[in-house]
């Protein structure tokens, strides 16, 4: 039982290419997030989802987008990256709506030149 | 606005003695409280919650106490490990699994 992994663990990005993270988890959980984490700004939610085909927008959205065709995959893309993207991608998933605890990934380090 | 304020970015700790991580939220709205505990390069893990319907909640050595008049809430851990060097995020929602926001974090660090 993996829980929740993230592919890539790092990766580096100029500005203006694109990239897609994949995060995966065999949990069979319903809910999943995409979270970036900043110095100072402790994990601010990007966008989640609530169910296979399914997502919407978090606190921080712009310039991200996601999909979730698979129930156990949730894809967060960047189209055309930015400094401003550099960060430590963080994804979770969770059981159940009243379910508060999420489980997290290893996190992803992008850094965008 | 930081709603989840943290306000120690570090701590330091005898091995042995209490720890205590403190947390400030700002919405009253705010219902049920979390820990997450996180080690350098992997994902914050879940410790401990409590809701807004208690005051304490306890686990093991951990133990969570919320005062929701002055909305703060604090983790004690009794006694210290250096296993319990991480950094603690204090997070809170107010009934939506996609609303939980997260303070900045504080850096706790048990001295042998």
């Amino acid at each position: 039982n993996a829980g929740v992994t993230q592919t890539p663990k790092f990766r580096v990005l100029k500005t203006g290419q694109s990239m897609t993270l994949l995060c995966a988890q065999d949990m069979n959980h319903e809910y999943m997030y995409w979270y970036r984490q900043d110095p100072g700004m402790g994990l601010r939610l990007i966008h989640y989802s609530v169910g296979e085909g399914t997502t919407a927008k978090g606190e921080v959205p712009d310039g991200y987008n996601v999909s979730r065709l698979k129930k156990q995959n949730f894809l967060l893309g960047l189209e055309s990256a930015a400094p401003s993207q550099t960060s430590v991608y963080f994804c979770a998933s969770s059981d159940a709506p009243d379910v508060y605890e999420q489980y997290f990934g290893p996190g992803t380090r992008l850094t965008v030149t | 606005d930081q709603q989840v304020k943290q306000n120690s970015p570090s701590l330091s700790v005898q091995e042995g003695r209490i720890s205590i991580l403190n947390c400030d939220y700002t919405n009253s709205m705010f219902d049920y409280f979390l820990w997450y505990k996180k080690y350098p390069a992997e994902g914050p893990t879940f410790l401990i919650s409590i809701s807004s319907i208690k005051d304490k909640n306890e686990d093991g050595r951990f133990t969570v106490f919320l005062n929701k008049s002055a909305k703060h809430l604090s983790l004690h851990i009794v006694p210290s490990q250096p296993g319990d060097s991480a950094v603690y995020f204090c997070a809170a929602t107010s009934g939506g699994y996609q609303k939980v926001t997260f303070g900045t974090g504080t850096k706790l660090q048990v001295i042998p």
